[in-house]
């Protein structure tokens, strides 16, 4: 079974600043996928961005952008210039070589006005 | 379009009580996964429905929940008799063919066995 790890359970940020979520996993496997998932409160989750791990370019989506480190088994995500519609938790999700996703526990993220 | 819709939100049942959640996929989409989140804990796959048959239910935790999802639309999940361990959130999510196409999730059904 693979396991991913977000090791941080909550993190704050001003708006309009940077913040990096961390997130790892464990797979023997070589080809696989990477996801990000937010949810916010009261709200349904929804796909941020998403990594092949095939692909060495790190994957952007307008302020949210991904850094992949396939040797450390390493798959941060930064959010850029905070919003206060940024507030939500984050889940970090891997998926192999069936359908189903393997989640972390989540990171509470808060943007302060 | 519609998103995934799930009933109840909210549902606060007894030991030993039944309880049936359901979940109405987007339509068109043959891929429908269960999934449940224990508080503070990871998201964990319970099943996964393509069209009405059931592709993966390695996740289910025993023989007390029961996932069906007749005529390939929507599925309920049944809980009996459920014990305080089931509390958590519910997700239900589906998706169209392809393997990894992003998951619609629907906002999760809290249960609460007390």
């Amino acid at each position: 079974a693979q396991t991913v790890t977000q090791s941080q359970p909550e993190m704050s940020v001003q708006e309009a600043e940077t913040v990096t979520l961390s997130c790892t996993y464990d797979t023997s496997e070589n080809n696989y996928y990477l996801f990000w998932y937010k949810q916010p409160p009261s709200r349904q989750m929804i796909l941020v961005i998403r990594q092949e791990a095939y692909k060495q370019q790190n994957a952007t989506e307008n302020r949210f952008s991904v850094n992949f480190q396939k040797a450390a088994k390493s798959f941060s995500l930064k959010i850029s210039d905070s919003q206060l519609g940024d507030t939500a938790m984050y889940f970090c999700a891997f998926g192999f070589n069936d359908y189903k996703l393997s989640f972390g526990a989540g990171t509470t993220v808060t943007v302060r006005a | 379009e519609a998103g995934v819709t799930q009933f109840p939100s909210h549902s606060v049942i007894e030991k030993g009580q039944t309880v049936t959640l359901r979940c109405d996929p987007i339509s068109g989409h043959d891929n429908l996964y269960w999934y449940r989140r224990v508080m503070g804990k990871e998201i964990k796959f319970l099943l996964h429905f393509v069209k009405e048959s059931k592709q993966d239910e390695s996740g289910m935790p025993n023989n007390r929940f029961l996932a069906e999802r007749t005529g390939g639309t929507y599925s309920t999940l049944k809980v009996q008799p459920a014990e305080l361990e089931d509390s958590g959130v519910y997700f239900c999510a589906s998706s169209q063919g392809q393997k990894f196409s992003p998951l619609h999730f629907g906002n999760g059904t809290r249960l609460t066995v007390t």
